[in-house]
């Protein structure tokens, strides 16, 4: 398809299992972000993609949370040991100038 | 450090009517000012864009935006609703000098009533 792509849609899981969330950007488009939504904080910085490297991991919460992109493509948010507070929408975006283009998000649930 | 305020959470309008969603600032460098909109259940979609120029911005929808420097301001505005504008709208600064990550203000939900 022509747009963002994210996987799974939803995504339930018990507290303390790990989840990988997966981006598949525009093609072509160098650039690759991660947002959070969440009721208490709205919509959240996590971290910046340019190429295959991050130079601003600056939104990530804590330690649990780690991304990665390969061949300046796909990207995966892996969140380990995962907490109820964990409970959002994990955006991305991928941009190649100044407009940003969202995927429909994952909306995870940690019961 | 750059911010974005949304002044208002809510706003019930009814169809036909016109609607101003207010939209603040804070950062007097790379203003480069956005409104996205969110639809239930899907992700953010771009209404329009300010990167220079014209102060008056017109997007999609029938929407359009006024880029006011000296108040700071970027409101979203349409003269006439639809049921289907209701959703969540976001405004959004890019912030150049840091790899061109968003902020967001807080989002207004727009009821549209028949």
């Amino acid at each position: 398809g022509a747009g963002v792509s994210q996987s799974p849609s939803n995504k339930v899981t018990e507290k303390g299992k790990d989840v990988e969330l997966r981006c598949d950007p525009i093609s072509g488009h160098t650039a690759l972000y991660w947002y959070r939504q969440s009721l208490g904080q709205g919509l959240e910085f996590l971290i910046y993609f340019q190429g295959n490297s991050a130079p601003d991991k600056s939104g990530l919460p804590s330690d649990r949370f780690s991304a990665e992109r390969t061949g300046g493509s796909v990207s995966t948010l892996t969140i380990q040991r995962t907490q109820q507070e964990d409970s959002a929408v994990y955006l991305c975006a991928s941009s190649a100038h100044n407009e940003q283009f969202f995927g429909p998000g994952t909306r995870l649930t940690v019961l | 450090a750059q911010s974005v305020t949304q002044l208002d959470s809510q706003v019930p309008v009814f169809e036909e009517a016109p609607v101003e969603l207010r939209c603040n600032y804070s950062s007097s460098v790379s203003v480069y000012l956005f409104w996205y909109v969110q639809y239930p259940n899907q992700g953010l979609q771009l209404l329009l864009k300010y990167l220079s120029g014209s102060t008056l911005v017109k997007g999609i929808n029938g929407f359009e935006a006024e880029f006011n420097k000296s108040q700071t301001s970027f409101h979203l505005r349409k003269p006439s609703v639809h049921i289907s504008d209701t959703a969540e709208y976001f405004c959004a600064h890019l912030i150049k000098a840091a790899g061109n990550k968003l902020t967001f203000g807080g989002g207004t939900r727009v009821l549209v009533k028949p």
